[in-house]
């Protein structure tokens, strides 16, 4: 079946430093893709999205880059903050959305 | 700030008894949707509503029960429940179920079976 994979459970990263969640897709059929941010206690929030015609976007302090070829997915932060801790999980459409289990990201003060 | 608000935030239940999850969006959206979400695991979608119909029930036990009366409101409603329905459940909403519709979520509902 269709899945959504995140390369790595956690992440630490020093504060100002830049951060980088990668996330792999099984549908290469799949043409739309967005990251969200969870933090403790809350929804999933929407951060960016993705259509398949572009390779990259970006937005404030963060830009998603795809990789049709190899069906990945990244989400760069910039000047990582400790607001930015947080689960990031990549959702891509299928015949449904189908999201990523998530990356834990701990940014150290 | 979140256009969708889910009551109550946090619910403890036992296995005979019967609750409701409620969903409101203020987004002007047309679809709403349940998911499930379990630790280590993605989120698992429940139920689709697109103008008040269900379009989608992703083979869900019938002790949970959706009902959707408009556009804005989203009920679950919950009876004789296992305790591995524990879990968070979320409510979102997009502007139609079409594929390059993002969805927009609630705060959830932890939902807790003794």
């Amino acid at each position: 079946g269709e899945s959504v994979g995140l390369h790595l459970p956690t992440l630490s990263v020093q504060e100002g430093d830049n951060s980088i969640i990668n996330c792999a897709y099984s549908n290469s059929a799949s043409d739309y893709f967005i990251w969200y941010k969870q933090e403790s206690g809350k929804g999933p929030q929407f951060i960016i999205d993705i259509r398949s015609n572009m390779d990259k976007r970006q937005g404030q302090r963060v830009t998603v880059l795809l990789n049709k070829t190899v069906k990945h997915l990244s989400l760069q932060i910039a000047a990582t903050q400790p607001g930015d801790s947080a689960v990031y999980f990549c959702a891509a459409t299928g015949n449904q959305f189908y999201f990523g289990t998530g990356t834990s990201l701990t940014v150290i003060p | 700030e979140t256009g969708v608000t889910q009551t109550p935030r946090h619910l403890v239940m036992g296995m005979t008894n019967k609750k409701s999850l409620k969903c409101e969006q203020h987004l002007g959206h047309n679809a709403m949707y349940w998911y499930k979400q379990s630790a280590k695991k993605p989120l698992e979608l429940m139920f689709v509503y697109n103008f008040k119909e269900q379009t989608e029930n992703n083979s869900v036990p019938s002790r949970f029960s959706p009902e959707c009366p408009n556009s804005s409101h989203l009920f679950l409603h919950l009876h004789t429940l296992q305790p591995e329905d524990s879990a968070l459940y979320l409510c979102a909403s997009s502007q139609g179920t079409g594929r390059v519709q993002p969805q927009h979520f609630g705060d959830g509902t932890r939902l807790s079976i003794l």
